[in-house]
């Protein structure tokens, strides 16, 4: 079992939906990041959380310490949004040393 | 300015080749990383500089050899690479080692013949 599990692994959807990507992980944590990365190969930082919500534009990420487990949310989808988003964990003991999920392959169809 | 820069964005090298990759950022950080990202997969950290010194090394191979020549600069020298290395290599910078907002850059897709 991954340290981080996200799912689902591909999500197609069409344009407009409300989207959710789970990540659960079971390690204690100091941090969790959640990642874009378009096809052309560059990650962009969404959110960095240690606790409760944070929202930027159409992105909106929880997460639920007891639980071990945060959700990434985009409202009304957009194809411009396609891409793999990544979950990934900093340990309480692991310094610098992220842990990734798998990566949630996003399609967003006009 | 909150981006990190990495040169050049596409490589092709042969394996008796000797390369480097580049990476810059003006945003005052004290810690940059090299990453490996295989196709499909996740990145994999190779390397952790703080405050100029190599403070992680993930038991990469001697062939990959990262220098940190000054706050804003991070290189990784390639040598002797093998077709299996061919990859996407990330740099990625972060205030302070630890948990702090990460910057990546676009990466270097590196491939070796």
């Amino acid at each position: 079992k991954n340290e981080v599990e996200q799912s689902p692994q591909n999500l197609t959807a069409q344009e407009g939906e409300f989207i959710t990507i789970n990540c659960s992980y079971s390690v204690g944590i100091s941090a969790l990041h959640w990642l874009q990365q378009h096809p052309g190969g560059g990650i962009v930082s969404l959110f960095m959380l240690s606790s409760g919500k944070k929202k930027h534009g159409r992105l909106i990420a929880t997460i639920n310490i007891q639980e071990k487990h945060s959700s990434l949310h985009i409202t009304a989808s957009h194809p411009r949004d396609s891409a793999v988003y990544i979950c990934a964990v900093g340990g309480e003991t692991s310094g610098s040393r992220l842990t990734f999920g798998e990566g949630t392959q996003l399609t967003v169809n006009p | 300015d909150t981006e990190v820069t990495q040169t050049p964005k596409h490589l092709v090298m042969g394996m008796t080749n000797k390369k480097s990759l580049k990476c810059e950022q003006h945003m005052g950080h004290r810690a940059m990383y090299w990453y490996k990202q295989k196709a499909k997969k996740p990145p994999e950290l190779m390397f952790v500089y703080s405050y100029e010194k190599l403070s992680i090394n993930e038991s990469v191979p001697s062939r990959f050899s990262p220098e940190c020549p000054n706050s804003s600069l991070l290189n990784l020298h390639l040598h002797a690479l093998q077709p299996e290395d061919s990859a996407l290599y990330l740099c990625a910078s972060s205030q302070i080692q630890g948990s702090h907002t990460i910057y990546f850059g676009e990466g270097s897709w590196l491939t070796v013949v």
